[in-house]
């Protein structure tokens, strides 16, 4: 069964440091999404990407954030210069588009701890 | 605005008994998807169930029954027989309609369900 593929798993990082969080979609899939999940705390959207492009964003997803589809298969999350506050949970999801109830498929999570 | 309501912060059960967990929500849409996703203490997030708004019958997956009422805007999941695996964080989800390209879902603050031997 396709997978999403999230990179990697846990990172620990430096506050101020930048980071990039990878995803590999499912190949066929057209919408893509970042969710954040700080520890014991509600699932947060960020953003959503489509045709290349951000369709919608968060009010958390400031200009600290910054989505990329750089080469037609990756889908990244960077975080320019991370805050104590990043610390959390962060899926990638994606989805065909359709009406299917399967259509969204979540990675794994990468646990991003920011010290 | 949609918004997903779970009031239950922490649920207890006995194996092999059945466990309902309760989730309301809000839109105005007449179009929208309803999900239910367990999330183990591993951290992933694992798809249970689905219902459409349109659905006439409640969805059902295995052990998993959607009580989807409608009027009440209510979508409370049902495990049945539950098992000591069925111990993790468990979350209501909505789609919202087809608004564009952007198919984004809300979700509810969890319920932590625990299943005591």
């Amino acid at each position: 069964e396709p997978e999403v593929t999230q990179t990697p798993s846990h990172q620990v990082t430096q506050m101020g440091q930048e980071v990039i969080l990878r995803c590999v979609p499912i190949s066929n899939h057209l919408y893509f999404y970042w969710y954040r999940q700080i520890l014991g705390q509600k699932v947060e959207f960020l953003v959503s990407f489509y045709n290349n492009e951000i369709s919608e964003k968060s009010e958390i997803f400031d200009d600290q954030f910054s989505v990329e589809r750089p080469d037609g298969s990756n889908f990244t999350l960077k975080i320019r210069s991370t805050k104590l506050e990043d610390s959390a949970m962060y899926f990638c999801a994606s989805t065909s588009g359709g009406t299917s109830p399967h259509g969204y498929t979540f990675g794994s999570g990468t646990r991003l701890t920011v010290v | 605005a949609q918004k997903i309501t779970q009031t239950q912060p922490g649920m207890f059960v006995q194996e092999k008994e059945a466990v309902t967990l309760d989730c309301t929500y809000d839109t105005s849409d007449q179009s929208y998807g309803l999900f239910w996703y367990k999330q183990p203490s591993s951290g992933e997030m694992i798809f249970l169930i689905y219902q459409g708004s349109y659905d006439e019958q409640n969805a059902t997956e295995g052990r998993y029954s959607l009580n989807f009422q409608k009027a009440r805007k209510s979508a409370n999941l049902v495990i049945s027989a539950s098992q000591l695996g069925d111990s993790a964080m468990y979350f209501c989800a909505m789609r919202e309609a087809n608004a564009g390209n952007n198919r984004k879902l809300i979700w509810g603050l969890g319920t932590s369900l625990a299943v005591n031997p």
